[in-house]
């Protein structure tokens, strides 16, 4: 079973800290992409990462960057949280079609 | 501009009876189409997909129909269980790319 794990269900942090969310994938896939869930909008993509150093941004990437050193693990920093991102963050990896998320982080910025 | 469009924000459907959810796209360069099913606090799990060459893949209670003239795709599920209640997201994946399009969800309700 693929298996995508984050690092935290939940996280609370102040506006202005520099926030981590961290995603590991044990299937050794290529991709791995990062979204953001919020009510009404669906899974919006901040960044992708087709390969270990190698990002391209999605379609929401303002507030946000991405550190791909190796090939399981792909992180998302908001480098200065702001309320705006309070949100469900979901990480997710694939190889061909179908893409494989994890539980997902609950972040909520105060 | 949503190229992946779900309309229906919420389904409410009896035990036993057939969910439709729906799913309209604006862009002709997706090549695969799939579903996914969220529970609150959980991330969304793969269900089905479909080749932009098919027009129907089936795979237990679940079967996905893919008009390509009406740009339209649709979720069977048949028979409805209360297991089933769920947020239903259609994808779309774009050709010769690995970035999916997501719809907005709907959300079924499946009533004992």
């Amino acid at each position: 079973d693929v298996k995508v794990t984050q690092s935290s269900r939940y996280l609370v942090k102040r506006t202005g800290e520099k926030v981590f969310l961290e995603c590991v994938q044990d299937m050794d896939h290529e991709n791995m992409f990062w979204y953001r869930q919020d009510p009404g909008l669906g899974l919006r993509l901040i960044y992708f990462s087709y390969d270990v150093k190698m990002k391209e941004k999605g379609d929401i990437p303002e507030g946000y960057s991405v550190s791909r050193e190796k090939k399981e693990r792909f992180s998302l920093i908001l480098e200065s949280a702001s309320t705006n991102q309070t949100s469900m963050y979901l990480c997710a990896s694939n190889m061909n079609t179908e893409a494989f998320f994890g539980q997902g982080t609950r972040l909520t910025v105060v | 501009d949503q190229q992946v469009k779900q309309n229906s924000p919420s389904l409410s459907v009896q035990e036993g009876r057939i969910s439709i959810l729906n799913c309209d796209y604006t862009n002709s360069m997706f090549d695969y189409f799939l579903w996914y099913k969220k529970y609150p606090a959980e991330g969304p799990t793969f269900l089905i997909s479909i080749s932009s060459i098919k027009d129907k893949n089936e795979d237990g209670r679940f079967t996905v129909f893919l008009n390509k003239s009406a740009k339209h795709l649709s979720l069977h599920i048949v028979p409805s269980q209360p297991g089933d209640s769920a947020v239903y997201f259609c994808a779309a994946k774009i050709s010769g790319t690995y970035k999916y399009i997501f719809g907005t969800g709907t959300r079924l309700k499946v009533l004992a």
